[in-house]
């Protein structure tokens, strides 16, 4: 089935850096969702894009959808110790509801 | 703000034996879901269920598992003779039926997850 790749695995940002994380698909994307999960918590919902090209805003989160709807990017903006966590993307499926395929994440530490 | 709430947080087993892992989902939401998480892994589906049946299911989702809505306000999920290699997260989670200018959108709502360990 179609597999969703994230990278990198691991990222290590100082405090006040920027930095992105990919998500990939050798298949066309029908919607993508963007979780995050704290340490030792449960996912939670950030986003989803829809259109091809789409840009989204967070307050310092940007997220984007490429134009063949095969890859997205969260860009974090001033890392902050806050962001700490594992940032998940997710694949809806057109004819289903919920029935999410999720990458393996991408888990972020933030150095003060 | 209006939470998915799971019972226990933690279940210790011995392999073979039945747990019953529960849930309570937002109240006004139509979907339900269980997925999982083995440690350091991704997140999984199970099952979504849909107007008291099963909406989907997926190839872990086998004989051994079981799910159901006893009442108005519970969601199940039964694991039978349990094995080791069932020891994972158990994350319930409930979304609305949205359709904000004609777009589907999806947003699951997880609880805090049943740490389920099978010794």
């Amino acid at each position: 089935g179609q597999q969703v790749m994230q990278i990198p695995q691991y990222q290590h940002v100082q405090e006040g850096e920027d930095f992105t994380t990919y998500c990939n698909s050798s298949t066309t994307l029908s919607n993508i969702q963007w979780y995050k999960q704290r340490p030792g918590g449960h996912p939670v919902f950030l986003i989803q894009l829809v259109k091809s090209g789409e840009v989204k805003k967070q307050k310092r989160l940007t997220f984007q959808f490429g134009e063949a709807k095969k890859n997205s990017s969260l860009h974090i903006t001033a890392t902050q110790t806050t962001d700490v966590g594992t940032y998940f993307c997710a694949d809806t499926k057109p004819d289903s509801w919920g029935k999410l395929q999720f990458g393996a994440g991408t888990q972020v530490v933030v150095t003060p | 703000e209006p939470e998915v709430t799971q019972t226990p947080s933690h279940q210790v087993t011995q392999m073979g034996q039945e747990v019953i892992l529960r849930c309570v989902p937002i109240s006004n939401h139509l979907y339900f879901y269980w997925y999982r998480q083995i440690l350091g892994q991704k997140v999984e589906f199970l099952v979504s269920f849909y107007n008291n049946e099963i909406s989907e299911k997926s190839e872990i989702f086998d004989d051994q598992f079981s799910v159901e809505r006893p009442d108005g306000s519970n969601f199940t999920l039964k694991i039978r003779s349990t094995k080791l290699e069932d020891s994972a997260m158990y994350f319930c989670a409930s979304s609305p039926f949205e359709f904000p200018a004609g777009q589907k959108v999806e947003k699951l709502f997880f609880g805090s997850g049943t740490q389920l360990s099978v010794l």
